[in-house]
């Protein structure tokens, strides 16, 4: 079975600083790999998906992700933060050969930022 | 851009009570899922719905729960005798076959 874990329950950081927010995965066969964004009283919404090809994947709001398949991991970063980006933070995964396309989500980031 | 909508946003019941939460999906996708997060917890999968019946449950879909999708464009989940610990935020979501889920903005159940 599948299990994605974020290392971090919450992050605080600056306005303008770097942030890093860590994600690693268990799983015996390939997986896809995302980030979800959920802003307060909102739904979950996509920043990013790993599928194949070039490990690092680019996503909204300046949001980028690393694909690490030997360190099983896909931490997500951005190199300046804004106030509006403070928000929880999910990353998720599903076996690529699954059927059901069922993802298994980390227990989240809540973001943080200062000014 | 097309999206998921779901309603009501927030729900208020009795223990005991049967709730139905509503979601429209977009229009073109064939898979819906139901997931639920009760608060300070993680997003968890609650069943997998395709071709009109379900594809897949957790063991939290037990059988107080049930899914339907009534006339094409609606997907529902009714808790027929709602219990405390079924306060969460349920999440509707859909795809198109190899496309990453679409989520609606949820429906928060509160179940005093």
């Amino acid at each position: 079975a599948q299990s994605v874990t974020q290392l971090d329950s919450q992050v605080p950081v600056f306005e303008e600083a770097p942030v890093e927010l860590r994600c690693n995965y268990s799983s015996s066969v390939s997986v896809y790999l995302f980030w979800y964004v959920q802003y307060p009283n909102q739904g979950l919404q996509l920043l990013l998906k790993y599928l194949s090809g070039s490990t690092l994947v680019k996503g909204i709001n300046g949001f980028e992700a690393e694909f690490n398949k030997s360190q099983t991991s896909f931490h997500l970063r951005k190199p300046s933060v804004h106030i509006s980006d403070t928000a929880e933070y999910f990353c998720a995964g599903e076996n690529s050969g699954g059927s059901n396309y069922k993802l298994t989500f980390g227990k989240g980031t809540l973001l943080t930022v200062n000014p | 851009e097309p999206e998921v909508t779901q309603t009501p946003s927030h729900q208020v019941t009795q223990m005991g009570q049967e709730v139905i939460l509503r979601c429209v999906p977009i229009s073109n996708h064939l898979y819906f899922y139901w997931y639920r997060q009760i608060l300070g917890q993680k997003v968890e999968f609650l069943v997998s719905f395709y071709n009109n019946e379900i594809s897949e449950k957790s063991e939290i879909f037990d059988d107080q729960f049930s899914v339907e999708r009534p006339d094409g464009s609606n997907f529902t989940l009714k808790i027929r005798s709602t219990k405390l610990e079924d306060s969460a935020m349920y999440f509707c979501a859909s795809r198109a076959g190899g496309s990453p889920l679409h989520f609606g903005n949820g429906t928060r159940l509160t179940v005093t």
